[in-house]
Parts: C-alpha cells; structure tokens; sequence
C-alpha cells in the first residue's frame, strides 16, 4: 500500500488567517489520484478537495487549494480566509487511478481556529 | 437524498461476543467500503465491494466478515469482538474506482 505522510499532527490559525497542511506520500505510479478530506467533531468524512495527478492545475475549491507538486510527491491544502467551522481534523489521501479500489490515508492534522 | 447511513451509531460489546454494522446508500453506487479509524493512524480499509456479488479484503480483514447484501447494502460481521477491535467504523460508496468515495456517519464501537 502507498504511504501517505502528515507530518503535523497539529496545527492553529487565527480567524481570518491562512494556515497550510503538509502532506506526502510515497509512490512509483505516474497516474493516481489526491484527495483532503475533512472530519469535523460530528465524525462525518466531508470531501474537501480533489487532484488529478495528470492535471498540472491545481485544484481549488472557494477557499481552500492545494498546491501539487508532483516531482516531489507533496500535496499541500491551504486554508485561506479561516473560519471557526474550518476547525476540525483533515486527512490527505491517495488512490491509485488504476483498477484498485483502496484509498490509503494519512494520519491526519487537527485544525484549531482561534477567534 | 440520505447518501450513506450506516447504524447503529454507538454500540458497547463484550469480548467474544457478535454483532453486524449495517450500511446502506441510495445513490446507486456499485462499490461500498468498511473503513476503521484509530487514534493517531488515519483510516485503513477492512473490506470492500467492487460490486454486487464480490467482496474483497483490504490492509487490515482479520477477525471481520462482509455481506453485500445487494446493490445498496453492504454489512460487516465481528463474530467474536475483541478489545483491539474498539474503533470507529465507516462505510463509504462510490460509482467505481476512480470516483471520490462518499462516506457515512460512522459507527463508535467499544469492545470491553
């Protein structure tokens, strides 16, 4: 299975501040895919953000994007703007784009937004 | 439009003994998946179901059991649950294998 490595366990940001969450991950594959995910004290698996790895673009969605660099395998999210909902845990995952079916998931970092 | 639901939510077990996580979606996915989420490791998949009729294990299957049941419902079995078997349990859907997975509320499982 690929690794997938979050090397902040925690991170804070002020309200209205950008906060930036690394991630890594460990593949030979040229074509896979990347995602963040969001889980908020309710528990529920909320999809932030998608990447192809074939798409040289990063993705963005409102206020959160993701800076790709795939010669270095990393896949950061950035968090602009930051609300107090944006507090919460955030896990980088990864998928092979071909037939496989798992998605392998970092350890995660909590998010804490200071008023 | 429910997604994915699973239940029950919480449930407290004692060692050895058996129960059956349920899981249902209504978008007309053809693959479903059982995650655990432990402290500190992020999510590992149990099992999963590519579609109706087949199952599959992933990183970690030891001591569980999958039935999908059809299309919408995909269950997972602990026939004789243990403590290192405490965790949250999530069911996830999509339309195949490269679609984003949708994931349901989880269930909070303790085994004492």
């Amino acid at each position: 299975a690929q690794t997938v490595t979050q090397s902040q366990p925690e991170m804070s940001v002020q309200e209205a501040e950008t906060v930036t969450l690394s991630c890594t991950y460990d593949t030979s594959e040229s074509d896979y895919y990347l995602f963040w995910y969001k889980q908020p004290p309710s528990r529920q698996m909320i999809l932030v953000i998608r990447q192809e790895a074939y798409k040289q673009q990063n993705a963005t969605e409102n206020r959160f994007s993701v800076n790709f660099q795939k010669a270095a395998k990393s896949f950061s999210l950035k968090i602009s703007d930051s609300q107090l909902g944006d507090a919460a845990m955030y896990f980088c995952a990864y998928r092979s784009a071909g037939n496989d079916y798992k998605l392998s998931f970092g350890a995660g970092t909590t998010v804490t937004v200071r008023a | 439009n429910a997604g994915v639901t699973q239940t029950p939510k919480f449930q407290v077990l004692k060692t050895g003994q058996s129960m059956t996580l349920q899981c249902a979606q209504d978008m007309n996915h053809n693959s479903m998946y059982w995650y655990r989420q432990d402290p500190g490791m992020g999510l590992r998949l149990i099992y999963y179901s590519a579609s109706e009729g087949t199952t599959d294990k992933g990183e970690v299957p030891n001591g569980y059991n999958v039935s999908r049941l059809n299309k919408r419902e995909f269950s997972l079995r602990l026939e004789s649950a243990a403590p290192s078997q405490t965790s949250v349990y999530f069911c996830a859907s999509n339309w195949g294998s490269t679609d984003t997975q949708y994931f349901g509320p989880g269930t909070r499982l303790t085994v004492l």
